[in-house]
């Protein structure tokens, strides 16, 4: 059965150092997503995806985060520069038709 | 404000009983809802996607309710297993839009 993946599974950086989140939705997927779950909280939406433009953002996404499909497979996540409080579990997802979407094991991104 | 309320917070049960996990929503205008498990630093996984005009939706063991008047959803969960333990989230889709709510979870744990 077809998944999302992601890398690394977890990034350790310092805080103003600029990460790199990747993503490899599901093959035929149009629609993509990223999320983040602060440790202990609920899960937030940060972005939506598609037709290689942003279609939808959160206040949470700010000048310091960006989206990128740089190849047709990879969707990217990028924070400029990372904040302690930037710390969270980031989760891709993505869905065929801006219905069911289909997550994937997240990345931990710890900022010290 | 859109906002996803849960309940109860967690909950302990004996492996083969049954439970209910409540959700209380504000969303509105209002697609569907969708009831997600997420097992310990995992991503969620759709468990089932109701939309306005259904009142129920049955997945295995999993019974999803929607009463769209009174804006509440339960999920039950029939004859318990041990790999049931996990974080039940409620999850809710605006109209026109692809940012999900999400609601905090019911923390599950079955024991012998």
């Amino acid at each position: 059965e077809p998944e999302v993946t992601q890398t690394p599974s977890h990034q350790v950086t310092q805080m103003g150092q600029e990460v790199i989140l990747r993503c490899v939705p599901i093959s035929n997927h149009l629609y993509f997503y990223w999320y983040r779950q602060i440790l202990g909280q609920k899960v937030e939406f940060l972005v939506s995806f598609y037709n290689n433009e942003i279609s939808e953002k959160s206040e949470i996404f700010d000048d310091q985060f960006s989206v990128e499909r740089p190849d047709g497979s990879n969707f990217t996540l990028k924070i400029r520069s990372t904040k302690l409080e930037d710390s969270a579990m980031y989760f891709c997802a993505s869905s065929l038709q801006g219905s069911e979407q289909y997550f994937g094991p997240g990345t931990r991104l710890t900022v010290t | 404000k859109n906002q996803v309320e849960q309940s109860p917070q967690s909950l302990i049960i004996l492996e083969g009983k049954n439970c209910t996990l409540q959700c209380n929503y504000t969303v509105s205008p209002f697609s569907n809802l969708r009831w997600y498990k997420q097992d310990t630093g995992r991503g969620p996984v759709s468990l089932t996607i109701m939309t306005f005009s259904e009142n129920t939706k049955s997945n295995g063991r999993y019974t999803a309710t929607l009463d769209a008047d009174t804006k509440q959803s339960s999920l039950h969960i029939t004859a318990s297993q041990l790999s049931d333990s996990a974080s039940y989230i409620c999850v809710v889709r605006p109209g026109g839009g692809n940012k999900l709510t999400f609601g905090t979870g019911t923390q599950l744990k079955v024991e012998l």
